[in-house]
């Protein structure tokens, strides 16, 4: 995949967990990186849009951030309800355009 | 409230074709990029077409392209997926998402519930 993400992740609750999203070749130098939370049954939700921008009424707990070729999301206090899939994701202009999603990282509350 | 609810999916053979509908409400739909987003089960999400809101461009996924073709009808608000030469890869469930803006991008705050495609003989 062109975005790569763990396959997994966990954390008990209260905990801090870091959810990361690499990028290759060039392809996050220049494009906003989208976070979306899924689950099971369910249509994604967009958490973070822009690198580091929460929509209304995300909690403050989701926070992301973008380095060169990077990206990562943040949870802190984690919840038992944060248990889904989150996917990045971006829009690579090169090649005439098009989107492009992470593998999906399935995060588990220990 | 925006709205987006997705119709025509169903069971087709191989080879076959399906076209899918997005039908929307709530916001004015000639304003903005429209994308389709499937899921095949129990994998992740795959980035499917999208269609500019202004209406000059379209983009494929490199897995569609040449068999699928997006459209719009701005009279009735609706956002359409003709999926030819379907093939065991195109099973999944098929979403659609209004963009932010008229320009395709990948944040996409409204959604529909999806449609179930299978591809079987």
């Amino acid at each position: 995949s062109v975005l790569t993400q763990p396959p997994s992740a966990s954390g008990t609750p209260g905990q801090r967990v870091t959810i990361s999203c690499s990028g290759s070749s060039d392809i996050l130098l220049s494009s906003y990186v989208y976070w979306y939370q899924q689950f099971p049954g369910a249509a994604p939700k967009l958490l973070i849009y822009a690198n580091d921008q929460r929509p209304s009424g995300v909690p403050d707990r989701f926070s992301g951030a973008k380095s060169g070729t990077s990206a990562s999301l943040d949870i802190s206090g984690l919840r038992a309800e944060d248990e889904a899939t989150y996917y990045c994701a971006t829009w690579d202009a090169s090649w005439g355009g098009r989107g492009v999603f992470g593998g999906g990282t399935k995060l588990t509350v220990l | 409230e925006v709205q987006l609810l997705e119709s025509g999916g169903g069971f087709v053979q191989p080879g076959g074709s399906l076209r899918l509908s997005c039908s929307t409400s709530g916001f004015t739909f000639s304003n903005y990029a429209m994308t389709w987003v499937r899921q095949a089960p129990g994998q992740g999400l795959e980035w499917v077409s999208s269609f500019s809101g202004d209406g000059g461009r379209t983009f494929y996924a490199d897995s569609v392209q040449g068999r699928f073709i997006i459209s719009r009808d701005t009279s009735k608000a609706t956002l359409y997926l003709q999926m030819n030469s379907l093939g065991a890869g195109d099973t999944a469930v098929y979403f659609c998402a209004k963009g932010r803006s008229w320009e395709s991008s990948m944040r996409f705050e409204s959604w529909g519930q999806g449609t179930q495609v299978t591809v079987s003989p």
